[in-house]
């Protein structure tokens, strides 16, 4: 089955640091382009960061630039977000996201992962 | 960066109706702009490409237009499966961004 699992959420105090994964599994995952999307509760989607088939190319959102780490391994078909600096307002949902080319198509969405920031 | 609005942000329609969302950026960004819908739980789903181009498998009444820093979304004749929240994403530049999005919800 083509499909995207996150893993990694829970409740972290501000100022920590959590790690997601995602697991993906179907499909030939390092011809992808891959990137994580956020949505806080009740709120609209929030792009956040990209990383391409290489590793070699990556981009963020400001919100998270210099807090947030995308990787993958396409070696274990998994991609990564290394969250630090937690803060309330990143409370949300994080989807996992494959893309394809060439006319930037999120096609595949993982069910996502809810990370709440709290004390 | 590149940011985008939606109005309304909100709007009330009944089966039938025809309803115009318009998505606006900061920016030029020629056409390289999407439109998702998005239902409760759901993964968002893309219903429109490169402004104007028709996702395979997604209704007709569905067309979006527009290009350069203003664009639209219509549905022709509302039908129950449509309400839902409707975002443009534009890809132009990164960071890419999502606009904050327009709920659609029964009259």
């Amino acid at each position: 089955e083509v499909q995207l699992v996150e893993s990694g959420g829970g409740l972290v105090q501000p100022g920590g640091s959590l790690r997601l994964s995602c697991a993906a599994s179907g499909f030939s995952f390092s011809s992808f382009e891959m990137i994580w999307v956020r949505q806080a509760p009740g709120k609209g989607l929030e792009w956040l960061s990209y990383v391409n088939s290489f590793s070699n190319t990556i981009y963020y959102a400001e919100s998270v630039k210099g807090r947030f780490t995308i990787s993958r391994d396409n070696a274990k078909n998994s991609l990564f977000l290394q969250m630090s600096s937690l803060r309330g307002e990143d409370t949300a949902v994080y989807y996992c996201v494959r893309v394809t080319a060439p006319s930037w198509y999120f096609d595949l969405w993982g069910r996502g992962t809810l990370v709440t920031v709290s004390s | 960066d590149i940011q985008m609005t939606q109005s309304p942000s909100s709007l009330s329609a009944s089966v039938g109706d025809r309803v115009t969302i318009t998505c606006r950026a900061s920016q030029g960004i020629r056409s390289d702009l999407a439109w998702y819908q998005q239902k409760p739980g759901k993964a968002p789903k893309r219903l429109i490409y490169a402004a104007s181009s028709l996702q395979s498998g997604v209704p007709s009444r569905f067309s979006g237009s527009g290009s350069g820093t203003e664009f639209t979304l219509t549905i022709s004749s509302l039908q129950p499966e449509d309400f839902a929240t409707y975002y443009c994403l534009q890809h132009n530049s990164f960071p890419f961004t999502f606009g904050p999005g327009t709920k659609v919800d029964v009259k």
